[in-house]
């Protein structure tokens, strides 16, 4: 069973509307989670890094935000764009361990006109 | 462009071959992770080099090796080849270990398809 689950797996929205992504963890203790954006046949690109004891952290239009008592955490992409058709990666960085990600299977999210 | 480069970007290899996998890491970074990706499913780290040293090491048999050399560049080394191990391999390079708030960059990846 994958250790950091996100859904919805696959999602479709009008340009210009938002979306909130989600991603629930159960890897222990954690130092970080970060979200990345991945294009297809492309390495992935950091969006935002929170340590465990923040709450929120905003990156232009993209807004993480981070609850470490529930073990979830949500992306919000505001006024989307088509460059915004990718895969969003939710990684939980592990303490220790050589700075180990535990990446989830990603959002796949296409803006259509 | 994150500056972390890989090559080849596309290799066919068949069952039982062996191949070598390269990434130029970012200039001034000293440590490199590699990761396995399969079609549809996130990143799977193999293991991280930190100044040439073997730093961490995820679920992956003793046929996936690597190296890092003293200019930080990395290999990854895979021997035996299955097909299951047809896959998009990504390096990603950042500074030091472990940082809190550390930015891995990765590199655009290659493509090892097995027969």
């Amino acid at each position: 069973k994958n250790q950091v689950e996100q859904s919805p797996q696959s999602l479709i929205i009008l340009e210009g509307k938002n979306c909130t992504l989600q991603c629930n963890y159960t890897v222990s203790p954690f130092s970080n989670l970060r979200w990345y954006k991945q294009d297809t046949g492309r390495g992935p690109v950091s969006l935002t890094i929170m340590t465990f004891s923040e709450n929120t952290k905003s990156n232009g239009r993209y807004t993480a935000t981070l609850d470490a008592d529930t073990k979830q955490s949500s992306l919000h992409i505001t006024a989307s764009q088509l460059s915004d058709s990718a895969s969003y990666i939710c990684v939980v960085t592990l303490t220790g361990g050589g700075n180990k990600l535990t990446f989830g299977t990603g959002t796949q999210l296409k803006v259509e006109l | 462009e994150t500056g972390v480069t890989q090559s080849p970007t596309h290799l066919i290899k068949t069952r039982g071959q062996q191949v070598t996998l390269r990434c130029s890491s970012q200039s001034g970074h000293n440590t490199v992770s590699w990761y396995q990706q399969a079609l549809g499913q996130g990143p799977q780290f193999i293991f991280q080099y930190y100044r040439e040293e073997e730093n961490g090491r995820g679920n992956f048999p003793p046929r996936f090796s690597g190296l890092q050399f003293p200019n930080y560049s990395s290999e990854l080394n895979v021997n035996a080849l299955e097909l299951d191990d047809s896959a998009l391999y990504l390096c990603a390079s950042s500074s030091g270990l472990a940082g809190v708030t550390d930015t891995q960059y990765f590199g655009p990846g290659t493509r090892l398809t097995v027969l």
